[in-house]
């Protein structure tokens, strides 16, 4: 029962520099999300996706490129990465309303 | 827009005793859920509770119960006789949209006293 997963879990990276963090949920579940949990702070959204092929943006997008070719794979990628993109990322899904929404464990992202 | 309001940023309880963590909520959507999180010091976000805006009954999970004022908009989460493993920031959240994303607080820090 893998549920949901994220990877890399830790990471280091330069400003500048191109990151994607992935995710990878069992459940075929059709609504997956990220979010973003700055130290001392509750989660933001950065996107969203309802079903394979469709993605929006969230509450802070700026900076960051999701896809969605399959159900089960929400990469995030930060094209450039900067220092005010260190934060902890987690990713999440649901299978629609009324319904448990559950979290991947999340990845540390620090930049430098 | 959603927005979650947790006054507390933190609390103490004894353990063994029970301790209400306080969320109120402003939507303008008809239909939304709330939920509360449990965030240990490990990181990781365990699910505790949900409450549908149509649910009738108050939402129960084993020592966790979700006390649902909808007229007032408030959401309190209650924990009945506190653990040590209960030591944990818990967050609520309310969901809506069509896509279901979740709206956070900024989250009570609570600690249980031996």
């Amino acid at each position: 029962d893998a549920g949901i997963t994220q990877s890399p879990r830790y990471k280091i990276t330069e400003t500048g520099r191109q990151v994607t963090l992935m995710c990878h949920q069992t459940w075929s579940h059709s609504y997956m999300f990220w979010y973003r949990q700055d130290l001392g702070h509750g989660l933001r959204l950065i996107y969203y996706s309802a079903a394979a092929d469709i993605t929006d943006k969230g509450e802070v997008p700026d900076g960051y490129v999701v896809s969605r070719s399959k159900t089960e794979n929400f990469p995030l990628t930060l094209e450039s990465a900067t220092r005010s993109q260190t934060s902890v990322y987690f990713c999440a899904s649901t299978s629609g309303y009324g319904n448990t929404i559950y979290f991947g464990e999340g990845s540390w992202l620090t930049v430098v | 827009a959603q927005k979650i309001t947790q006054t507390q940023p933190g609390m103490f309880v004894q353990e063994k005793e029970a301790v209400t963590l306080d969320c109120t909520y402003d939507t303008s959507d008809p239909s939304y859920g709330l939920f509360w999180y449990k965030q240990p010091s490990s990181g990781e976000m365990i699910f505790l509770i949900y409450q549908g805006s149509y649910d009738q009954q108050n939402a129960t999970e084993g020592r966790y119960s979700l006390n649902f004022q909808k007229a007032r908009k408030s959401a309190n989460l209650v924990i009945s006789a506190s653990q040590l493993g209960d030591s944990a920031m818990y967050f609520c959240a309310i969901e809506s949209g069509s896509a279901r994303q979740l709206t956070f607080g900024s989250g009570t820090q609570l600690t249980v006293l031996p």
